[in-house]
């Protein structure tokens, strides 16, 4: 199966900063979704395909990558951004999702 | 607007069965691809089943011959049947709908396998 890890586990940021959080898969893949979990609620759909933001996401959100690198990027972070990205392929089964990345704003 | 609630979770002993439901609405239930995903305490994430709008089935190797995935598309229900119950199998189970991503979740029900 393919393996995604994720980089770094916590992510530390001060509001206006810019971030960028990576994805490593095991194998070549397609492409890459990105999902955005606060505590106490569901995974939420943020980026899919690899660059295409899902409806209501800001647009100081991006993501790109190709093959086995993957990247989302925040250009200015905003309190509210605070929570766990997780990314996911399903370019092959079994479907498989990184283990988060936990952004903390300082 | 699109909903997904699951039901069905609770505390089951090793070795045993549970069947989940996830009630849909807002949206062609039939015409969308369904799964089931779960969160463990841990908060790794872990896909668990797919069924296609056809009805063809999906499964990682983890849950295979031990997890059923089905759907009533009359009453708009996805279900996951379970069987062979481990205490790795303790989890949040989430549905959600599979459009270009998994674009609605529902809020989980959480199983607990433990004696």
């Amino acid at each position: 199966q393919i393996v995604l890890s994720q980089s770094p586990a916590i992510l530390s940021a001060s509001p206006g900063e810019k971030v960028t959080m990576t994805c490593r898969a095991s194998s070549s893949v397609s492409y890459m979704h990105w999902y955005q979990q606060k505590p106490g609620s569901s995974p939420k759909p943020w980026i899919y395909a690899t660059s295409n933001l899902a409806s209501g996401v800001p647009a100081r959100f991006s993501g790109s990558g190709s093959g086995t690198s993957y990247s989302l990027t925040i250009s200015r972070v905003e309190a509210e951004d605070a929570a766990t990205y997780y990314c996911q392929q399903w370019s092959s089964n079994p479907r498989t999702f990184g283990g988060g990345t936990k952004l903390e704003i300082k | 607007e699109v909903k997904l609630v699951e039901s069905g979770g609770g505390l089951v002993k090793p070795g045993g069965s549970l069947k989940l439901s996830c009630a849909a609405s807002g949206f062609t239930f039939s015409s969308y691809a369904m799964s089931w995903v779960r969160q463990t305490p841990e908060k790794r994430l872990e896909w668990v089943a797919s069924i296609s709008s056809g009805g063809s089935t999906y499964y990682p190797d983890s849950v295979k011959g031990r997890f059923t995935i089905s759907r009533d598309n009359a009453r708009n229900i996805l279900y996951l049947q379970m069987s062979s119950l481990r205490s790795e199998d303790t989890a949040m189970y989430y549905c959600a709908r599979e459009g270009f991503t998994l674009d609605y979740w529902g809020q989980g029900t959480t199983l607990t396998v433990s004696s």
